[in-house]
């Protein structure tokens, strides 16, 4: 399958706290990026890393990409109330040159 | 900021019915996307557009679905003769210069098919 897969499902935090999402994938990827989606609207594109990249920021967010493992994670820092959403990793296979997105993890930040 | 828009918002159709969403990509990009999300599920790719024909397509892709870019800024995804199973929420995106750039999503059409 060239499914992604993020874990976890689902994560609840306090505003404040860091929040980490993980998404991995079993082919060889050109470049991976990450979105939020919140309540079933428009995707919101948040960074993107190519293979050749380990580690990219952005504002609160850090993105780390680990090709050897076929992992990459999303790195909240101080969390906020207006984070909570839906987030998303999307990998381009370099093989078929077609985007898979993960399954999603489902973040509530707690005010 | 430039973005993506895509019009209608939401589209209720009657299984057979033909219908056309349509996307106003990024004025200067060059790649465009068409993805579907049935609820609950994960987003999924449909089909890729470059230079007026498509890049790459998905096995969800099949003979029910076209897509066009009528002008130079309207990409449009027509579904034949729609299913039950058609309905999602389908997103348009785009890309500047190279495939392998940020792709841009639109707000996306939810298509309810009854």
């Amino acid at each position: 399958s060239q499914q992604g897969e993020e874990d976890p499902q689902a994560l609840s935090i306090q505003e404040g706290e860091n929040a980490t999402m993980n998404c991995s994938y079993k082919t060889s990827i050109n470049n991976l990026q990450w979105y939020r989606q919140n309540s079933g609207r428009g995707l919101v594109h948040l960074i993107l890393i190519r293979s050749n990249e380990r580690e990219k920021h952005s504002g609160r967010l850090r993105v780390t990409l680990d090709t050897s493992k076929k992992s990459s994670s999303l790195l909240i820092t101080a969390s906020r109330a207006a984070d909570t959403g839906s987030f998303f990793c999307a990998f381009l296979n370099s093989g078929t040159y077609k985007y898979i997105f993960g399954t999603g993890t489902r973040l509530k930040v707690l005010a | 900021e430039p973005e993506v828009t895509q019009t209608p918002s939401h589209q209720v159709t009657q299984m057979g019915q033909e219908v056309i969403l349509r996307c106003v990509p990024i004025s200067n990009h060059l790649y465009f996307y068409w993805y579907r999300q049935i609820l609950g599920q994960k987003v999924e790719f449909l089909v890729s557009f470059y230079n007026n024909e498509i890049s790459e397509k998905s096995e969800i892709f099949d003979d029910q679905f076209s897509v066009e870019r009528p002008d130079g800024s309207n990409f449009t995804l027509k579904i034949r003769s729609t299913k039950l199973e058609d309905s999602a929420m389908y997103f348009c995106a785009s890309s500047d210069r190279l495939y392998t750039d940020t792709q841009y999503f639109g707000p996306g059409t939810r298509l309810t098919v009854l």
